[in-house]
């Protein structure tokens, strides 16, 4: 069974402070995802990494793929209330997906004014 | 360009009875999984149809099922209905289906169960 691990579980900052969200694992994902899920609402993708070492900006948000495929962080450059939510990184398995994605149990922001 | 639709959003069971829940994915995408998430275990892929054939199934008990329709449409039932089965069940929909393809999520159906 693969699992992924993110960390920190609950984060609330300030306004224009900086963050980053960690997503770690003892397996080799094909292909990782992070999605923000907010409240009422199902997770809407934000990113798809594929290649070790690969990092992706999305705006104030700077997406990485570790070197070996088993861990990615999310980093988010002057945080804003719009911010605000579950992010949720989920991985593909290297064995063809047999299972699914496999999903953390996601980091609870929230970024007050 | 709708996205994912599903219905009801709220539905209130007591144990012992069963439950259908529906999906209709994103005009065009073939495949739609299914997962189940709650506070405790977060998100967990419950089962994946592609062209109205199961292709994938996770780790779940047989009182959950599911089916495709020929219009890329699907049901998942649950069976016998447990205290535990509280949770906000989620369908996703991609385009040609398998983990690596972005999945495009619905607002989710919230089940409690009394």
């Amino acid at each position: 069974t693969q699992l992924l691990e993110q960390s920190p579980q609950f984060l609330s900052i300030q306004e224009g402070e900086n963050l980053t969200v960690y997503c770690n694992s003892s397996s080799v994902f094909s292909s990782l995802q992070w999605y923000r899920q907010e409240p009422g609402e199902g997770p809407v993708l934000l990113v798809t990494v594929v290649t070790g070492g690969e990092v992706k900006k999305l705006k104030r948000l700077t997406f990485q793929f570790g070197d070996a495929r088993k861990d990615s962080s999310l980093h988010i450059t002057a945080a804003q209330p719009g911010d605000t939510g579950l992010y949720l990184c989920a991985g593909a398995g290297s064995g063809g997906g047999a299972d699914g994605l496999t999903f953390g149990k996601g980091t609870h922001l929230i970024i007050q004014p | 360009k709708a996205g994912v639709t599903q219905t009801p959003r709220y539905l209130i069971k007591t144990r012992g009875q069963q439950v259908t829940l529906s999906c209709s994915p994103i005009s065009g995408h073939r495949s739609v999984s299914w997962y189940q998430q709650t506070p405790g275990q977060g998100l967990q892929f419950l089962f994946e149809y592609f062209s109205e054939t199961q292709r994938n199934k996770g780790n779940f008990p047989g009182r959950f099922s599911g089916r495709q329709f020929s219009n890329s449409r699907s049901e998942m039932n649950v069976s016998t209905l447990e205290l535990g089965d509280s949770a906000l069940y989620l369908c996703a929909s991609s385009l040609a289906g398998g983990p690596n393809q972005p999945q495009h999520f619905g607002d989710g159906t919230r089940l409690s169960i009394l």
